[in-house]
């Protein structure tokens, strides 16, 4: 089955300039996670979906960070405007269920 | 609190050596899993092994292998022969209502 695809793979930004990511998960995934993962830090959980409903957001940025779900398939994770603390790999993952996670190869963020 | 804690930042091992990677972890739920996640330098996270709370028995596969004791709260894993292309950061994550990542090790095989 094709893994979880994200883009773009990597991105430079300056900092207060907004910017998008994209994740498609693996078909028939009811559950999509977005992760942000900071340099030398394990990764800490943005929000999670299940389907098009937000079933976790309690460590998303909300002034800053915002993301949706459409039609419960693709995922769009949006910060705006930009800090340089945003700066990390930002992983979107999948699952079928609660232990049958993939992870996609994840956006590296660089705000200068 | 930490509830998925990698004690060790980074090893360096030359090749052909055993190296085990630590993870204690807390939780005061009876269900739950651990994993590990290999994730090398191209930045995408490599499952290796899920294990349930239930399921103590040690697990091999190939030159990987896992201890997992819950009267201790560990689940180490052991690389016996280490190859360069192990070079990699290694997590151990804790499933209760989400994934809880530990800080990861970095582990540096040199030829």
């Amino acid at each position: 089955e094709a893994g979880v695809a994200q883009s773009p793979r990597y991105k430079i930004i300056e900092k207060r300039q907004s910017v998008a990511f994209w994740c498609n998960p693996i078909s028939g995934h009811a559950t999509l996670y977005w992760y942000q993962q900071i340099l030398g830090q394990g990764p800490k959980l943005l929000i999670q979906f299940q389907n098009n409903g937000v079933v976790d957001d309690s460590q998303l940025p909300k002034d800053r960070f915002s993301a949706e779900r459409l039609k419960g398939v693709d995922s769009t994770l949006k910060i705006q405007p930009a800090k340089l603390e945003d700066s990390a790999v930002y992983l979107c993952a999948s699952s079928r269920d609660l232990y049958g996670y993939t992870f996609g190869s994840g956006t590296r963020l660089t705000v200068v | 609190a930490q509830k998925v804690t990698q004690a060790q930042t980074e090893i360096s091992v030359v090749e052909k050596e055993d190296v085990t990677l630590d993870c204690v972890y807390e939780t005061r739920d009876t269900t739950y899993y651990l994993f590990w996640y290999k994730q090398p330098p191209s930045g995408e996270l490599v499952f290796l092994i899920r294990r349930n709370s239930f399921d103590e028995q040690n697990e091999i596969s190939g030159r990987y292998s896992w201890n997992f004791q819950k009267s201790t709260s560990s689940f180490n894993f052991t690389i016996t022969a280490s190859q360069v292309v192990d070079s990699a950061v290694y997590f151990c994550a804790l499933i209760e209502d989400k994934f809880y990542f530990g800080s990861g090790t970095k582990l540096n095989v040199k030829p």
